[in-house]
């Protein structure tokens, strides 16, 4: 089973800013937070990834709960190029660990 | 840039066949995974390689074997196609060990028809 929860789908308005959730009750103190997305027909892109601290990069900015059970993917201002399906991963990237992902959110972008 | 290529976009094949699905990396990763993907279901891991001749069983590894002769490359076999198989194949790649949370390569996608 996936180790995250994510709501299956989103939409948002063109040019306001996007949050998106993600739950990792389970997350070890090992473990990254990755996000990924996957535009129509791609395969998935990274996006940012943290630890602890929160994260920004000049795709998106990452937030950490303090308990690093949660965290939330911000587009600070979603275009329509936005609209894909966004996956939140935990993984330590060593050791024998599988890499698993969950369903991901769908996020539609409304122009 | 880091590369992940998978050999083949489109493939046609037809029951009972065997499927190679190759994929080969430049960036000297140790770590490779092959996922399907179905609409509904996500990404779901059928295998993972983190080191030359090594293998591990995904979450849906039935019906599959894997390859990894050569740390570039990891191959996805089917030894008896099914129709069941028609999907979406990703290959991915990342570094091991301890490089500041090793971010996760994909390729493009092989979309396998059996018919």
């Amino acid at each position: 089973d996936a180790k995250t929860t994510q709501p299956n789908s989103m939409e948002s308005n063109e040019e306001e800013p996007v949050h998106l959730p993600c739950n990792h009750s389970t997350i070890s103190g090992t473990d990254y937070i990755h996000w990924y997305r996957q535009l129509p027909s791609q395969g998935p892109e990274y996006v940012i990834h943290g630890l602890t601290s929160n994260v920004n990069n000049r795709m998106a900015s990452l937030a950490i709960a303090e308990d690093r059970k949660s965290s939330t993917l911000i587009l600070h201002r979603a275009t329509l190029r936005d609209a894909a399906v966004y996956y939140c991963v935990t993984w330590a990237g060593f050791g024998n660990e599988k890499l698993t992902f969950g369903t991901g959110t769908r996020l539609t972008i409304i122009p | 840039d880091v590369k992940v290529t998978q050999s083949s976009r489109y493939l046609v094949k037809r029951t009972g066949e065997k499927v190679f699905l190759e994929c080969v990396q430049d960036m000297d990763h140790e770590n490779m995974f092959w996922y399907r993907q179905d609409p509904g279901l996500g990404l779901r891991l059928i295998y993972f390689s983190y080191d030359v001749k090594m293998k591990e069983k995904g979450d849906i590894p039935e019906g599959y074997s894997v390859s990894r002769e050569k740390k570039e490359r990891f191959s996805l076999i089917l030894e008896s196609a099914s129709t069941n198989q028609t999907s979406m194949y990703l290959c991915a790649s990342s570094f091991r060990a301890g490089r500041s949370g090793n971010t996760i390569y994909f390729g493009e996608g092989s979309w396998l028809t059996v018919v």
